[in-house]
Parts: C-alpha cells; structure tokens; sequence
C-alpha cells in the first residue's frame, strides 16, 4: 500500500544546514510536496517537485528526489529559530487526482 | 486574496452530539479535500470532493461520517454521534482543479474538534 515515512526529529544549531529526508512507496506518484506546520496552525505549502525531476532549488530551500530509491529531502540553509516547526513529506498525483499521502512529520527544533 | 477558511477554529461536543465543520474553498477553487490529524501524526485523507460531487470518499468512516460541497456555500464535514476518538483536527484543503499543476492543495488552518 501507499506509506509515506520520515525520521520524526532533528535538531540543528542556528546558521546550520538542516536536511529533512523522506521514503515513499508509490512510484506512480506525480508530484512530491514539502508542507510546514507551526504550532496550533494549518499547513504551509512550502515547495513541490515533480516526479521527472532530480533537484529543484527555491531560495534557501533545496529538494533531492532519487526516484530508484524513492528517497526525498529538504535541505533548509542558514536555519532559523523561524523555522523550527514540523515539516511534513506528501505525495500525490496517482490514480489521476491529487489525494496526498502525508508522511508523519518531522520536527525541527532549532536552537542558539 | 483570502485563503481556505475554516470555522470554526475550536469546536468542544459531548460524547453523542453532533459536529458540523466547515470549510471554504479559496477564490475560483472547485475541488476541497479534507483530512484529519490525530494528535502526534501526519494527516489522512478522508475526502475528495467537486461541487456537488463526491468522487473519492475511501478515507471516510463509513458510519457517523458525511461530507458535502453544495453549489453555493461551504463544503461541509458532519460527524453524528460524536465519539471521544473523533478528537483530532480536521483540515481542508482547496485546488483549482483535480490534475495536473493547479492542484496543488492549499490549506486552511484546520478545526480542533475536542470531544468530552
């Protein structure tokens, strides 16, 4: 069946790289997103991929896809206290429509 | 440019009441997904849903649980006879279309359904 799977905490120090990774098992999926959840808040959309792609760089956001392995991170550059929040891995775009299969989270702490 | 909204934000009901959370899509969105989050846990999807049309209800309980996206108004998740393991946050979701793209699902800030 579909299953989404992440590590479920890192801690980074301020200014530090932080890389979020993420196993799936639907290979027919479309498109990979990253959403961002902060305490008691709805979710942030905070980049996509598309499943033909290797890399897609957005700031000081950077998404690996390794489609033999199923294997997808987000690398966080110059972390911030700011982004410490649970970072959530999804797919979606097989059996035609976007129903998202959502990772359990990973939570990011960032301290001084 | 309003977002997804949800209400209401916080919702209390006894143990047999009934719950109604609602959710409006953004602006020129016609699809709206809703999910649920249990505490410590990513979100599942429950539904999908066009106006007027159910097309994938294979995450919703099959009692107890209704979802509906009217022609005019807010789509609406009802939930009859409320029991303490339906406490989560439910979450809507809206996108343009269903492929493709601009389907790409933008969220509302979720109802915290607390079931005493």
């Amino acid at each position: 069946g579909e299953d989404v799977e992440q590590s479920l905490f890192l801690s980074v120090r301020e200014g530090d790289s932080s890389v979020i990774n993420c196993t799936y098992t639907d290979s027919s999926s479309t498109y990979l997103y990253w959403y961002k959840q902060e305490p008691g808040a709805g979710l942030q959309l905070l980049t996509y991929i598309f499943s033909n792609m290797d890399m897609k760089q957005d700031q000081r956001l950077t998404v690996l896809l390794n489609k033999k392995d199923k294997h997808l991170s987000l690398r966080i550059a110059d972390t911030q206290t700011g982004d410490s929040a649970i970072y959530f891995c999804a797919e979606g775009g097989s059996g035609g429509y976007n129903k998202l299969i959502f990772g359990a989270g990973t939570r990011l702490a960032v301290h001084p | 440019n309003a977002g997804v909204m949800q209400n209401p934000r916080h919702l209390v009901r006894r143990r047999g009441q009934e719950a109604r959370l609602r959710c409006s899509p953004m602006k020129g969105h016609s699809h709206v997904y809703w999910y649920r989050q249990l505490p410590e846990e990513g979100l599942k999807f429950m539904v999908y849903l066009q106006k007027e049309n159910i097309i994938d209800e294979s995450g919703m309980p099959k009692e107890r649980f209704s979802a509906e996206f009217p022609k005019e108004g807010p789509s609406i998740l009802r939930i009859q006879q409320v029991v303490r393991g339906d406490s989560a946050a439910y979450f809507c979701a809206s996108s343009l279309s269903g492929t493709g793209l601009t389907d790409t699902q933008y969220f509302g800030p979720g109802t915290r359904l607390t079931v005493l």
